[in-house]
């Protein structure tokens, strides 16, 4: 069973409009991560959480805001959509600064 | 520029050969991470090689800090281990992990 659970796997957005990338663990990890990998560029980091609190922030845009209602939860909701926000967004945990794990990501296709 | 450089961008082998990827990097390193990406686009986790050399079934990792490098080796290729290799930086900011552009691997039957 995967512990990093990402919903959904797949999204088809309009230009314009906003979603919400979810990401729970159940590896009882302290720390949650937002990465994106688009056609164009490597894998990149954007965001990391520690106990529901923004530690480091990579992301240039305020249309990306992570959320973090639990402590095993940290979703990402992203508004005013683009076609160059199209790509795969990866969750990530780890316990304190140990290597993540990653989640098999969502897929979001912005036409 | 780049701070994890990953090569070759792309190799094709045919089963059974061996396969050796180069990742070099620019920065302080905590420790090097190689994953593979299948197909699918899910990522697993292969190695995490501060230093030194790790061995797992067919994979060995070698990461050499002074000569800022690491390396994964393949031995005796099979047509599933086609997919796409990470390598990814670890310099000591916690997980925030600096990602190579991957080289993409076909093996031929």
């Amino acid at each position: 069973d995967p512990k990093i659970i990402q919903k959904p796997k797949y999204l088809v957005a309009v230009t314009g409009s906003e979603k919400i990338l979810i990401c729970e663990q159940y590896l009882g990890h302290n720390a949650m991560y937002w990465y994106r990998q688009s056609a164009k560029k490597p894998l990149e980091f954007m965001f990391s959480y520690s106990y529901q609190k923004l530690m480091d922030n990579q992301t240039a845009s305020s249309r990306f805001q992570p959320q973090s209602s639990k402590k095993n939860h940290l979703d990402l909701q992203i508004t005013a959509l683009k076609p160059d926000d199209s790509a795969t967004y990866f969750c990530a945990s780890s316990q304190d600064m140990e290597a993540p794990l990653f989640g098999e990501g969502t897929r979001l296709s912005v036409l | 520029g780049q701070q994890v450089q990953q090569s070759p961008a792309s190799l094709v082998l045919q089963e059974g050969e061996n396969a050796e990827l180069q990742c070099n990097f620019s920065t302080s390193l905590n420790s090097m991470q190689w994953f593979y990406q299948r197909p699918g686009g899910s990522l697993v986790s292969l190695f995490y090689n501060p230093s030194g050399t790790k061995h797992s079934g067919r994979l060995t990792s070698t990461t050499v800090i002074k000569e800022r490098r690491s390396s994964l080796h393949i031995s005796s290729s099979q047509t599933t281990d086609s997919g796409t290799y990470l390598c990814a930086l670890d310099n000591n900011a916690g997980a925030k992990l600096t990602f190579g552009g991957g080289t993409r691997l076909t093996v031929r039957p």
